[in-house]
């Protein structure tokens, strides 16, 4: 079936390096992309969002891009803190006859060494 | 704080018994969705309710039922409890029915052991 999935399971970086952690999906008609960021004991939290008519996307210190050719979603945070060590899960709404369903990916381990 | 309570923060339990747990949506949000987040597993959506209906299923158990109340808070009811039904149980919340295109705001789950 379709899915989303992530390139890498675990990514370690620097304090005040930038971060970019990839995310692929496979339902091309999918036209709404979320990435949520989970600390440890907490619920998913929102970080940003995309729709399909948008090939980038800023928000504070983190920029979102899609590429639909190769449906590639990336998420970049800059100048990673020790703070943004969390999971980071990209999302997409999958639509069946039951109705329509936010659909997460396995999900990336950012770790932010000093 | 995303103003979603879930309640209660810890369950354990036994094999075979009956858990409900409770999710107050955000001020002013309609929808309430319930996911499942197991190691193996990842995050799975089960089910989602809107304004008191049932809006939109997902691998959900049939010994998993859940409902949404006239105040809008929900409860999702487990039965027959297995050994790997242990896990997350996080409630999200949004304010539309489900159209496909809306943030979902998370609690900060349930930790269900079952032992």
């Amino acid at each position: 079936g379709e899915s989303v999935g992530l390139h890498l399971p675990t990514l370690s970086v620097q304090e005040g390096d930038n971060s970019i952690i990839n995310c692929a999906y496979s339902n091309s008609a999918s036209d709404y992309f979320i990435w949520y960021k989970q600390e440890s004991g907490k619920g998913p939290q929102f970080i940003i969002d995309i729709r399909s008519n948008m090939d980038k996307r800023q928000g504070q210190r983190v920029t979102v891009l899609l590429n639909k050719t190769v449906k590639h979603l990336s998420l970049q945070i800059a100048a990673t803190q020790p703070g943004d060590s969390a999971v980071y899960f990209c999302a997409e709404y999958q639509i069946s006859n039951s109705g329509y369903a936010l659909n997460f990916g396995k999900g990336t381990s950012l770790l932010v060494t000093p | 704080d995303s103003g979603v309570t879930q309640t209660p923060k810890h369950l354990i339990t036994a094999t075979g018994q009956r858990v409900t747990l409770r999710c107050s949506p955000r001020s002013g949000d309609l929808s309430v969705y319930w996911y499942q987040q197991s190691l193996d597993q990842g995050l799975q959506f089960l089910i989602q309710y809107y304004n008191g209906e049932e809006r939109a299923k997902g691998n959900i158990l049939e010994r998993f039922s859940a409902q949404q109340f006239p105040d809008l808070h929900s409860e999702l009811n487990l039965s027959s409890l297995e050994l790997g039904d242990s896990a997350l149980y996080f409630c999200a919340s949004s304010p539309s029915p489900g159209t496909g295109n809306e943030k979902l705001f998370f609690g900060s789950g349930t930790q269900l052991s079952v032992l």
